[in-house]
């Protein structure tokens, strides 16, 4: 239980195009779904919090306007870049806490998405 | 603010030794989560242990042991007879406790040690 699935895997776009990453809850409902973005040889660093039916917070630093989440369901969020650049290329992870049946305090990460921004 | 300090960035063994990875945290709440991580070369994240801050006992799980030091703010992770499957860089987190009102956890990530078992 507790899968956490990504999509795509990978996606190569062109500079000044938009694309989306979804991260879907397979087994579960997620209340709360986290991105976080994953530089070459670095950490993992928090981007924005999305609650199921309301607008995500974002960390210090993270554009609200380029990165745009969305969190329609219990099973799905979206995050779409907006205007990509090369310097957006990027691992990103999301990860889902769950409800009933589930500790709410587990995140469980979805597999990444690697973008590489031409 | 939390914070999570890994000092060693990379570390390179030889089978079948013992590698100790170091894990130092910062905190201000008296409740709180660590965990460890593993992230293959593919990139996804493996969960490898989560330990309530309640709980000060040392925990093995077959070539995997974990000490954690609430007086030094520490939770090292020890790998006993190192494989090359164990190459990877190795995460430790920290979150905060929700609440009992809700909430959810936000995890702090350190930067990671690179680990290198060599055949």
């Amino acid at each position: 239980g507790a899968v956490v699935s990504q999509h795509p895997s990978w996606v190569i776009c062109k500079s000044g195009t938009s694309v989306k990453i979804e991260c879907r809850s397979l087994d579960f409902q997620a209340t709360t779904m986290f991105w976080y973005r994953q530089f070459p040889k670095q950490s993992l660093m928090l981007m924005a919090t999305s609650n199921e039916g309301s607008k995500a917070t974002y960390e210090q630093g993270v554009e609200k306007d380029k990165f745009l989440i969305n969190h329609a369901s219990l099973t799905l969020s979206t995050l779409t870049v907006t205007s990509a650049h090369p310097e957006d290329s990027s691992f990103y992870i999301c990860s889902a806490s769950g409800t009933s049946g589930l500790s709410s305090y587990e995140q469980y990460f979805g597999p990444g998405t690697r973008l590489t921004v031409t | 603010a939390q914070k999570v300090t890994q000092a060693q960035t990379e570390i390179s063994v030889v089978e079948k030794e013992d590698v100790t990875l170091d894990c130092v945290y910062e905190t201000r709440d008296t409740t709180y989560y660590l965990f460890w991580y593993k992230q293959p070369p593919s990139g996804e994240l493996v969960f490898l242990i989560r330990r309530n801050s309640f709980d000060e006992q040392n925990e093995i799980s077959g070539r995997y042991s974990w000490n954690f030091q609430k007086s030094t703010s520490s939770f090292n992770f020890t790998i006993t007879a190192s494989q090359v499957v164990d190459s990877a860089v190795y995460f430790c987190a920290l979150s905060s406790i929700p609440g009992s009102s809700g909430g959810y956890q936000k995890v702090t990530f350190g930067t990671g040690t690179k680990l290198q078992v060599i055949p």
